[in-house]
């Protein structure tokens, strides 16, 4: 069945450094979704791409949609200890028969102050 | 302004009793979802109901039932809970296809 996955899986950075996370499917994808979920919290809707090659931005956030529609990135600019925490892309697709969205892995990250 | 409500916030059970975990949402939204996340993994889909009156089966039913019981709610049984059960457990709602998905604030449940 459809997989997407997400690396790394952690990361640690140093107040203020780049953070980058891969979203991988193993189908092509109509859109991508972003959510973000804080410690102890719940997941929260960041974005969706749409088109092929597609780059939304979102204050220090970029998020990018790949020419194949099969990968998608999101990347942190100066990252803030309010950057913490999981952020899972999801990609829709048919499973059992039902049109449904598969989340990834996730990526958790840590800022260190 | 609740989005999705689900209850209770928190349980713990022993092995072998039953519980429901409700779900509500005021955003007359279609489609509904149950999702478990154990620590330090990501979302992994029980079952899922496109609309009022359907469900089907995500990547982990074994152990649980659902319940579509109108457009607002979607409930889920645990009938003989097992210590692998013990997991955080998220509802979410989506108007439609290709739609953000909403999450409630979670059900943290320990089975002992």
């Amino acid at each position: 069945g459809q997989q997407v996955m997400q690396i790394p899986q952690y990361q640690h950075v140093q107040e203020g450094e780049d953070f980058t996370t891969y979203c991988n499917s193993s189908t092509t994808l109509s859109n991508i979704q972003w959510y973000k979920q804080r410690p102890g919290g719940h997941p929260v809707f960041l974005i969706q791409l749409v088109k092929s090659g597609e780059v939304k931005k979102q204050k220090r956030l970029t998020f990018q949609f790949g020419e194949a529609k099969k990968n998608s990135s999101l990347h942190i600019t100066a990252t803030q200890t309010t950057d913490v925490g999981t952020y899972f892309c999801a990609g829709p697709g048919y499973t059992s028969g039902t049109y449904k969205y598969i989340f990834g892995t996730g990526t958790r990250l840590k800022v260190l102050a | 302004n609740a989005g999705v409500t689900q209850t209770p916030k928190f349980q713990v059970l022993k092995t072998g009793q039953s519980m429901t975990l409700q779900c509500a949402q005021d955003m007359n939204h279609n489609s509904m979802y149950w999702y478990r996340q154990d620590p330090g993994m990501g979302l992994r889909l029980i079952y899922y109901s496109a609309s009022e009156g359907t469900t089907d089966k995500g990547e982990v039913p074994n152990g649980y039932n659902v319940s579509r019981l109108n457009k607002r709610e979607f409930s889920l049984r645990l009938e003989s809970a097992a210590p692998s059960q013990t997991s955080v457990y998220f509802c979410a709602s989506e108007r439609g296809l290709d739609q953000p998905q909403h999450f409630g604030d979670g059900t943290r449940l320990s089975i002992l």
